[in-house]
């Protein structure tokens, strides 16, 4: 009963670092998403998912790739990491329309908290 | 492009007192709305969503939202608050015809008071 899991939980990394956020989930959904939390600006979308091998610009993509090779797993590079990418990052899924009751649910990781010095 | 605002960044409240969070937002589409909740040091859960039939939607815990087409909003509300509610509470919309992006407000931070 795993749902969304992101790893790491924790990272923190020096400026012009480059790291990947790995997202997993074992609910079979098609669409995933990656957002950032940040203090007063709650949660904007950075890239998205709607199936295997396709991804998508959210609000704000400037500075992350992504790449979602399998159904299950959603990455987020950050290829030279900035201060400004000092945030929560939360990864979540759902299912398409019209599949299942869920469709309209997004499902929520924990969280990694990234930090850049 | 669909948005959605949250007027309000933090609501300080009584125990047992009501509430309202107000979120409003803009489409030129019909959309669907929803309220995640995000209790501290956690991840988001759905709390509640609008997606057509009745304007009045209710959670399991109490809160209830009025979706207004007219006023564009969709406040969220709860009759008495419990310290257990100390949360941020997120609007989100979506278009109707379109289910890929699922656009978020800047949240509501809910301060329970004893």
């Amino acid at each position: 009963n795993a749902g969304v899991t992101q790893t790491p939980k924790f990272r923190v990394l020096k400026t012009g670092q480059s790291m990947t956020l790995l997202c997993a989930q074992d609910m079979n959904h098609e669409y995933m998403y990656w957002y950032r939390q940040d203090p007063g600006m709650g949660l904007r979308l950075i890239h998205y998912s709607v199936g295997e091998g396709t991804t998508a610009k959210g609000e704000v993509p400037d500075g992350y790739n992504v790449s979602r090779l399998k159904k299950q797993n959603f990455l987020l590079g950050l290829e030279s990491a900035a201060p400004s990418q000092t945030s929560v990052y939360f990864c979540a899924s759902k299912s398409r329309a019209g599949v299942g009751s869920g469709a309209n649910v997004l499902t929520f990781g924990a969280g990694s908290r990234l930090t850049v010095l | 492009a669909q948005s959605v605002t949250q007027l309000d960044s933090q609501v300080p409240v009584f125990e047992e007192a009501p509430v309202e969070l107000r979120c409003n937002y803009s489409s030129s589409v019909s959309v669907y709305l929803f309220w995640y909740v995000q209790y501290p040091n956690q991840g988001l859960q759905l709390l509640l969503k609008y997606l057509s039939g009745s304007t009045l939607v209710e959670s399991i815990n109490g809160f209830e939202a009025e979706f207004n087409k007219s006023q564009t909003s969709f406040h969220l509300r709860k009759p008495s608050v419990h310290i257990s509610d100390t949360a941020e509470y997120f609007c989100a919309v979506r278009r109707a015809n379109r289910d890929d992006k699922i656009i978020f407000g800047k949240g509501t931070r809910l301060h329970i008071l004893p």
